[in-house]
């Protein structure tokens, strides 16, 4: 079983409407991220979170929000999608004590907004 | 400033040649570390190689090395005997100071697609 899962992997949506991007995770890692791909611009960061009582904006905020439900859970919310959140989106998790602060990745979430 | 920078949009490289990736990178803290990811065509994001900014001898993951010269800010990923199953995007990305002070965050560059031509 795979140790970060992300639902749904694909959804298609309508300009106006509210989407929820999920993330969970067996790692028990502390930190989590949520990216955005967009192609010729590499990953960026939305949202992290080193803690269930910890959120923190990334680069790219503006449009988003997320939810910390849990440890192991990172929701990442679109209010009100519109057609330039056309991404690749990825969570990620990393642990408190690491050699590196490797972040591990899910398999992606591919949306669409029209 | 971008504070990685990959200067290769593509390659495309003979089947057992060796290929280098280019990254450098900008930033003004004496700790700092450097990652790269592979991003084949199913998308996910696979962790290579990771070379921290106090390691003196440069980075190796079996067929991966890193190229790591400190003065000149420059972070290469080098692939030796490349194989087909390395086509796929090259992600280079840096973390900003030590790992113990809590910036934990990374911040990548916009990759480099590699195409291993048989």
């Amino acid at each position: 079983d795979a140790d970060v899962t992300q639902t749904p992997r694909n959804r298609i949506t309508k300009t106006g409407k509210r989407i929820m991007l999920e993330c969970s995770q067996t790692k028990g890692h502390d930190r989590m991220y949520w990216y955005r791909q967009d192609p010729g611009l590499g990953l960026r960061l939305i949202y992290y979170s080193f803690d269930v009582k910890d959120i923190n904006k990334g680069e790219i905020s503006d449009g988003y929000s997320v939810s910390r439900q849990a440890q192991a859970k990172f929701s990442l919310s679109l209010e009100s999608a519109i057609p330039n959140q056309t991404a690749l989106y990825f969570c990620a998790t990393q642990p408190r004590d690491s050699s590196y602060n490797e972040q591990f990745f899910g398999p992606g979430t591919r949306l669409t907004v029209l | 400033a971008q504070k990685i920078t990959q200067t290769q949009p593509g390659m495309f490289v003979q089947e057992k040649e060796a290929v280098t990736l280019d990254c450098t990178y900008d930033t003004s803290d004496q700790s700092y570390g450097l990652f790269w990811y592979k991003q084949p065509s199913s998308g996910e994001m696979i962790f290579l190689i990771y070379q921290g900014s106090y390691d003196e001898q440069n980075a190796t993951e079996g067929r991966y090395s890193l190229n790591f010269q400190k003065a000149r800010k420059s972070a290469n990923l080098v692939i030796s005997a490349s194989q087909l199953g390395d086509s796929a995007m090259y992600f280079c990305a840096m973390r900003e100071g030590g790992k113990v002070d809590g910036n934990e965050k990374l911040t990548f560059g916009t990759g480099t697609r590699l195409t291993i031509i048989p």
